[in-house]
């Protein structure tokens, strides 16, 4: 069973990158799969950052593209996420999940448990 | 761009009540891409319904999901104590790729 686990800093300053790491265990990050990041900022709903394929393709939200760069490492199947600028708006719980592909449905599933990163000085 | 627009924002009820959550999207989309989740505090989000009517893997069966079109629905038939959470559609666009979430709808108890 496939679980996924972020790992980061929890604490980033003003204008500063926030980077995380998503590990895959129970599971090749190889095949026909995405794998995305999304977030919650507290209080609000979730919002899809983008997400990449083993080969490295990406798509990103067009709201965040300019400042995001993802990227994946398939012999230590993990995957990771940057966004560079940040400003308190970026303050969220960060969720990396699997891009499911089942009967033309595409969807999340599994989740990680999701990291709390707050951008303060 | 594909805007969803859940309601109510909230629904308070009673457990053993049904509830009905309702995901509108801004233009006609496919049944395929329309997904909901469940979202409690601190936990992340669990995968309910995905292709619009299609229960996950171990999602009891008073969680049913229907429509088509640019109306979709949640139900749950009897609300159980750890049925009251948060819960959000979510759509999947082709042309250009990206996932776009609802609001969301608290369910909450009465």
């Amino acid at each position: 069973q496939v679980q996924l686990q972020e790992s980061g800093p929890g604490l980033v300053a003003p204008s500063g990158t926030l980077s995380l790491t998503c590990a895959v265990s129970g599971g090749s990050v190889t095949g026909s799969l995405w794998w995305s990041w999304v977030r919650q900022p507290p209080g609000k709903g979730l919002e899809w950052i983008g997400e990449i394929y083993h080969s490295g393709n990406t798509n990103y939200n067009p709201s965040l593209k300019s400042r995001v760069t993802m990227s994946i490492d398939k012999a230590k199947k993990q995957f990771t996420l940057k966004l560079r600028s940040v400003t308190a708006a970026d303050t969220a719980v960060y969720y990396c999940a699997r891009v499911m592909g089942q009967q033309l449905a595409l969807f999340f599933d599994p989740w990680g448990q999701g990291t709390l990163v707050s951008v303060s000085s | 761009e594909i805007v969803l627009t859940q309601s109510p924002g909230t629904l308070s009820l009673s457990p053993g009540e049904r509830a009905t959550l309702s995901c509108r999207a801004s233009q006609r989309v496919s049944s395929y891409y329309l997904a909901w989740y469940q979202k409690k505090p601190g936990q992340a989000p669990r995968l309910l319904i995905y292709g619009a009517s299609s229960r996950a893997t171990g999602i009891p069966d008073r969680f049913s999901g229907s429509g088509s079109g640019t109306d979709f629905t949640l139900t749950i038939s009897r609300l159980e104590p750890e049925d009251f959470a948060v819960y959000y559609c979510q759509h999947y666009s082709s042309s250009p790729p990206i996932f776009t979430f609802g609001p969301g709808t608290k369910v909450d108890v009465k």
